[in-house]
């Protein structure tokens, strides 16, 4: 059964880091691309970042190029979003999610919330 | 950058209604496009991909249809369950993938 579990989410500083993990099981990692999605509080989806299955290429939303960095770790099952440089409308629930064939969002975990306050 | 309209933004509807939602792509996006169900938090369901293809699992009540710039999720016979946030987003060519502004369905 396929499962993902965020953690690392919590209150920083404007300004401050924060680095997000996604534990996956139930499904061979390296096989898959996967995704950070997150969602305001009140607000709408906003796609974050994408890796491909390799790791061969990464790509960012707009508001997070330069700041946010997503990397994977096959050996541990994990993906990761760096966010540096945080600002207070960075809060919001992060999601990531393993795609199905063709890159769309298949699978998601529960998410972790961000919270980007002084 | 692609951007999708998606409307309505609220819609009001009594069950057994059929519901008929849009998606509108600012350039034509083949059928890239995928509709997602998302319910109080709770994290997005994926519906339908590829425009009109239904994840597995999915009641066969929701479909979805078009190409290009023009998409649209339907669902044939509301039921109680169906009460929710549902979200477009496109998946052409390169990033950034942008999703829909969402379109609540409520209970009348």
């Amino acid at each position: 059964q396929v499962h993902l579990v965020e953690s690392g989410g919590g209150v920083v500083q404007p300004g401050g880091s924060l680095r997000l993990s996604c534990v996956v099981s139930g499904f061979r990692f390296n096989n898959y691309a996967m995704h950070w999605v997150r969602q305001a509080p009140g607000k709408g989806l906003e796609w974050v970042a994408f890796i491909k299955y390799d790791g061969s290429n990464q790509y960012y939303a707009d508001s997070v190029k330069g700041r946010f960095t997503i990397s994977r770790d096959d050996s541990k099952n994990t993906l990761y979003l760096q966010m540096n440089s945080l600002r207070s409308e960075d809060t919001a629930v992060y999601y990531c999610a393993r795609e199905r064939t063709g890159y769309y969002p298949e699978y998601w975990g529960q998410g972790t919330l961000v919270t980007v306050s002084s | 950058d692609i951007q999708l309209t998606q409307s309505p933004s609220f819609l009001s509807a009594s069950v057994g209604d059929r519901v008929t939602i849009t998606c509108r792509a600012s350039q034509g996006i083949g059928s890239y496009l995928a509709w997602y169900q998302q319910k109080a938090g709770k994290a997005p369901k994926l519906l339908i991909y590829a425009a009109s293809t239904l994840q597995s699992g999915v009641p066969s009540r929701f479909s979805g249809s078009g190409s290009g710039t023009e998409f649209t999720l339907t669902i044939s016979s509301l039921q109680p369950e169906d009460f929710a946030t549902y979200y477009c987003q496109q998946l052409s060519s390169n990033p950034p993938w942008m999703f829909g502004l969402g379109t609540k369905v409520e209970i009348k």
